[in-house]
């Protein structure tokens, strides 16, 4: 039973690039929140996705956009590139919204901005 | 607005004794609170959680939190430290009647001595 997935493992960018990270879901599960972590930090909520729709959004610039696939899956992407976007990219899935059941995160895309 | 606060940047504990890990939280309805621990470039990895119920929580690896209600705490515990219990512990709290964005504190990393 796979867990979560996240491509690719590390980046590197340039400031002003755009980026795309990519997440598959845990087996069964059909919503992904996104999570940005610096250095030190705890995780910030970026936004969720249910049903291919953004439900929840933190205080992120619209900078930051996602997107939903039919099969669960996910897109995190980042225009205009900023050095304090270098951070740790969580994705988290879970079943459903609202239910209090744990989220399950990958590994993260570690992204650094030159 | 929902917040978690971990008082303890770094928690020292000689290997097999007990500890401790501090969480306050401030929440606008019943809180949902969760435990989550990071090893180095890992994703996080759920320990326990707290919704409803019994105010002593078990979960993985021997871990147990006690949820207080008056002292909005939620105080991670383990009888017996181990050497591999040596990394980053994030307390987060989720308030599924205002929305289900999920806060985590600051993390505190937690040595184990040998």
């Amino acid at each position: 039973d796979a867990g979560v997935t996240q491509s690719p493992t590390h980046l590197i960018k340039t400031r002003g690039q755009q980026v795309t990270l990519r997440c598959s879901p845990k087996s069964g599960h059909d919503t992904v929140s996104w999570y940005q972590q610096a250095l030190g930090q705890g995780p910030q909520f970026i936004f969720q996705y249910y049903e291919e729709e953004e439900r929840q959004r933190g205080n992120f610039p619209d900078r930051f956009s996602g997107h939903q696939f039919p099969n669960y899956s996910s897109e995190l992407n980042v225009n205009a590139l900023l050095l304090g976007d270098s951070a740790l990219y969580l994705c988290a899935s879970s079943l459903g919204t609202g239910t209090g059941q744990p989220q399950h995160f990958g590994d993260g895309t570690r992204l650094s901005i030159l | 607005a929902q917040s978690v606060a971990q008082p303890e940047d770094q928690v020292n504990v000689a290997e097999g004794n007990p500890l401790t890990v501090k969480c306050t939280y401030s929440v606008s309805g019943n809180p949902y609170l969760f435990w989550y621990v990071q090893y180095p470039n890992r994703g996080l990895q759920f320990l326990l959680k707290y919704i409803t119920g019994d105010n002593l929580v078990k979960g993985s690896y021997g871990f147990e939190a006690e949820f207080n209600k008056s002292q909005t705490s939620f105080h991670l515990k383990k009888p017996s430290a181990l050497v591999s219990d040596s990394a980053l512990y994030f307390c987060a709290v989720r308030d599924l009647i205002r929305d289900d964005k999920i806060i985590f504190g600051k993390g505190t990393r937690l040595h184990i001595l040998p």
